[in-house]
């Protein structure tokens, strides 16, 4: 199965500021690989999929780059609901697999 | 507006059985398949396995064999999550999710459900 390395697994930011986050695959995923935002309580939302493609009511802050092992989110300038956890998540392979989560907190 | 609506939290002991429901609206059901993913407390999601919603074929991930099953109901259309001889290690938060990109069963899951806790618990 595919493993998927997320980094860092904290990123500590203040509002305004870029959020840049990584997701490493063991091996390559072409382009098919997904992000997801989650929230406490509240199930996971697609943010990005396809590496780059950002899923319908996506603010444009949020961008995905990347192809083969080595996949970026960023996020523009953080608004105080964008800290939260992010996923990156495979379909290229079965089965599908999620990365461990980078969580994005306030600083 | 697409939407999947899951049971309540259940509360169950070692060794019994629970079936978690997961009814969509706001899209025909038959054009996408439906996932389920397991997340268990302070841990990311874990893909458990999918069911065609055409033709009621599951496929189990790693780990999901035996003791868990997927089915449907065609009317309402309601798909189903059965979890059997629950263990301590089952206590998670169950999701079902529309696999909405994608396809034979490589999907990006783009409509999720607001998620069913159960707890196994002696």
């Amino acid at each position: 199965e595919i493993v998927l390395t997320q980094s860092p697994a904290t990123l500590s930011l203040s509002p305004g500021e870029r959020a840049t986050l990584s997701c490493r695959a063991s091996q390559s995923v072409g382009s098919k690989l997904a992000w997801y935002q989650q929230k406490p309580g509240q199930a996971p939302w697609l943010l990005i999929y396809d590496a780059s493609n950002r899923a319908t009511g996506v603010p444009a802050r949020f961008s995905g780059s990347g192809s083969g092992t080595d996949f970026t989110l960023s996020i523009s300038s953080l608004e105080p609901e964008d800290f939260a956890v992010y996923y990156c998540q495979q379909r290229s392979n079965w089965p599908l697999t999620f990365g461990g989560g980078t969580k994005v907190d306030i600083k | 507006q697409m939407q999947l609506v899951q049971s309540g939290s259940e509360l169950q002991r070692p060794g019994a059985s629970v079936k978690i429901s997961c009814k969509p609206s706001g899209y025909i059901f038959t054009n996408y398949a439906m996932n389920w993913v397991r997340q268990a407390p302070g841990q990311g999601p874990e893909w458990m396995g999918w069911i065609h919603t055409d033709s009621g074929n599951p496929t189990y991930g790693p780990g999901f064999t035996g003791r868990f099953v997927f089915s449907l109901d065609p009317v309402p259309f309601t798909a189903h999550l059965q979890i059997s001889g629950l263990e301590a290690d089952d206590t998670a938060v169950y999701y079902c999710a529309r696999g909405g990109i994608g396809s034979g069963g490589f999907y990006a899951l783009d409509v999720w459900g607001q998620g069913t806790t159960v707890t196994v618990s002696s």
